[in-house]
């Protein structure tokens, strides 16, 4: 048990749907990030949030939409998704920046 | 209990000459191993990445080598460039339960002087 969980842990939607995805630590700890891992392709880092603030935005396209209330919840708001967002979204949480990071077990996302 | 660990807080190494990067893990469920690299105020960017079938991937100045055995991978950087210097992350994945565990080190500051 990571600490991190996600939820859900499987989604489908269409891409005219809206949809967040959900993100609680139970570690303690400052900082929080979103990942995307797509089929065969590496991590690819998309928001870091710093004691609530964001620190971090890898340009990534304004169909995704982060909020983090507080240093335990990370949300990712889904809106007009395209079918190659589908992908394994990855929460993880550490406790400062770039420290050792935690990850939860993820969302699979398939977007039809 | 740290599965990736990184022992070399910070290398320093002159231009043109081979960088030598080191990560050790435990766990041998690891199956994935990945090398990020990151600037200052900046995320971490892929860099390389080997699955542990193989035992050396190569691309362009960058070679990682997997030693399964001593559980162990190294990022070689040859030449190594000024442009180099950042913190080199290694990290390990395995897929457990259906859901992925992805374990990163806590990096190595490496600086190459001109």
């Amino acid at each position: 048990e990571t600490g991190v969980t996600q939820t859900p842990r499987h989604l489908v939607m269409g891409m005219t749907n809206k949809k967040s995805l959900k993100c609680e630590q139970h570690l303690g700890h400052n900082a929080m990030y979103w990942y995307k891992q797509s089929a065969k392709k590496p991590l690819e880092l998309m928001f870091v949030y710093s004691l609530e603030e964001r620190v971090e935005n890898n340009s990534v396209p304004s169909r995704f939409s982060p909020e983090c209330p507080n240093s335990s919840h990370l949300f990712l708001h889904l809106h007009t998704l395209q079918p190659e967002d589908s992908a394994l979204y990855l929460c993880a949480s550490s406790r400062r920046v770039w420290e050792e990071q935690y990850f939860g077990p993820g969302t699979r996302l398939t977007v039809t | 209990d740290q599965q990736v660990k990184q022992n070399s807080p910070s290398l320093s190494v002159q231009e043109g000459r081979i960088s030598i990067l080191n990560c050790d893990y435990t766990n041998s469920m690891f199956d994935y191993f990945l090398w990020y690299k990151k600037y200052p105020a900046e995320g971490p960017t892929f860099l390389i990445s080997i699955s542990s079938i193989k035992d050396k991937n190569e691309d362009g100045r960058f070679t990682v080598f997997l030693n399964k055995s001593a559980k162990h991978l190294s990022l070689h950087i040859v030449p190594s460039q000024p442009g180099d210097s950042a913190v080199y992350f290694c990290a390990a994945s395995f897929t457990q339960g259906g859901s992925e565990k992805l374990v990163f080190g806590k990096g190595t500051k490496l600086t190459v002087n001109p």
